[in-house]
Parts: structure tokens; C-alpha cells; sequence
């Protein structure tokens, strides 16, 4: 297996503020990271695909502008909420890709909720 | 198939008693599959998978069917305890990609 962490766990923050989440992979290097959403008892929706040294590429109906990624490190990625609204309130869940396993091992989830 | 954010149905069954949990995908252009297992407040947790060229594959207490004819997927559990109570996801991938494409999910409740 392999262990993911996210940081935070939750976070609440005021409207029109930004929030940065932190996706790392602890035991192991991922060139490829994803990141997800999910809203309350509802599956998880990606959003982007987070490319270690290059763009990240989003999903149909994701904001990249809102959305701010970042993947610097092979066991770091960053999603950054830019100007955070009560609609963005949602549990954003990431995945490191492990190319030896062909596995995505997922983090544990950051619950965002925005007043 | 893929996820239209569409809540979550409910199946309800009572301790020892097998669960059979069912799935239906949309892209006959999925060769790999996995069902996941998601507690309240964590991120998923893998269960089992399999291959497109397999119709089914046993694990611990766990087995999943894949029905390729009508783009079926089960995950079937025996003697279900009271710890299996989560959501339950089944997710395909496209051939040549390693996107995941999660399906709208199922709770399960174990009455004990």
C-alpha cells in the first residue's frame, strides 16, 4: 500500500478568502496526483489532474482560475480555493497515482466550509 | 459511469447476512474497474478490482462480478458486519487512461 495525507483535515474560512489544501505522499514519489470533490451524500467528482513539473489539466466545468494548482515536488500537490464562497463548501479529496501498484491511493479528505 | 452527483441510494441488511451491492457503468472502453469503500469523513478506501478480461475475482469476504454484456459491476459481501456500515463506490477507468470515473455510490447499513 501507500499512505496520502491532506492538510488540513477542515478548514472554515470567510467568504472571498482563499485556502490552500496540501496533498502529499509519504512513502512514496507521484508524478501524477488528482484532485476531487465531493458534495454531501454524493460521489466524488474530479476536478483536475496534477502533473508533478507542468500544468495541471481540468475537468470540463472547473474554473482553473478559481482552482489554483500546483505540483512542485513528486510527493507534493496543492490546490488552492481562490476567493472561497459558501457554494465552494465541499469535502476535496486527492489521490497520488503510484505507477508500480497502477494505483491511486487516496488521502483521508479536507473538509472545506465557507461562511 | 459517470457521476451526475445523483444521492445516494440505501441498502439495508442485517449482520450475517450477504450484501450484494450493484453498479452499472456507461463506457464499454473501460478495462479496469474497483469498488471502494468510503466511512463518513475519510477518503476511499480500495476493496478489490478487476480486470476487464475477468468476470469475477474473490478477496476476503468480498467478491465482484463484472457483467461486460450489459455493463454490470457487483461487489458482494459475505457474512456483512456491522464495520462494513460506508459508502460504497464502484470506479472504471478508461483503456489507456488513469482517470477514475466513480459511479454514484450505494450506503450500506448493517442492522445488528
Amino acid at each position: 500500500g501507500a499512505v496520502v495525507s491532506q492538510h488540513p483535515s477542515r478548514v472554515i474560512c470567510k467568504s472571498g478568502t482563499s485556502v490552500k489544501i496540501e496533498c502529499r505522499s509519504l512513502d512514496f514519489q507521484a508524478t501524477t496526483m488528482f484532485w476531487y470533490r465531493q458534495f454531501p451524500k454524493q460521489s466524488l467528482m474530479l476536478m483536475a489532474t496534477s502533473n508533478e513539473g507542468s500544468k495541471a489539466t481540468y475537468e470540463q466545468g472547473v474554473e482553473k482560475d478559481k482552482f489554483l494548482i500546483n505540483h512542485a515536488s513528486l510527493t507534493l500537490s496543492t490546490l488552492t480555493v481562490t476567493s472561497a464562497h459558501p457554494e465552494d463548501s465541499s469535502f476535496y479529496i486527492c489521490s497520488a497515482y503510484r505507477s508500480s501498484y497502477n494505483e491511486q491511493f487516496f488521502g483521508p479528505g479536507t473538509r472545506l466550509t465557507v461562511l | 459511469g459517470e457521476n451526475v452527483g445523483l444521492h445516494l441510494p440505501t441498502l439495508s441488511v442485517q449482520e450475517g447476512d450477504n450484501s450484494i451491492i450493484n453498479c452499472a457503468y456507461s463506457n464499454s472502453a473501460s478495462d479496469y474497474f474497483i469498488w471502494y469503500k468510503q466511512e463518513s469523513g475519510k477518503g476511499p478506501q480500495f476493496i478489490i478490482d478487476i480486470r476487464s478480461n475477468m468476470d469475477k475475482r474473490q478477496g476476503q469476504r468480498v467478491t465482484v462480478l463484472l457483467n461486460k454484456t450489459v455493463k454490470h459491476l457487483s461487489l458482494q459481501i459475505a457474512a456483512t458486519q456491522p464495520g462494513d456500515s460506508a459508502v460504497y463506490f464502484c470506479a472504471e477507468i478508461w483503456r489507456g487512461g488513469n482517470k477514475l470515473v466513480f459511479g454514484a455510490g450505494t450506503i450500506l447499513r448493517v442492522k445488528s
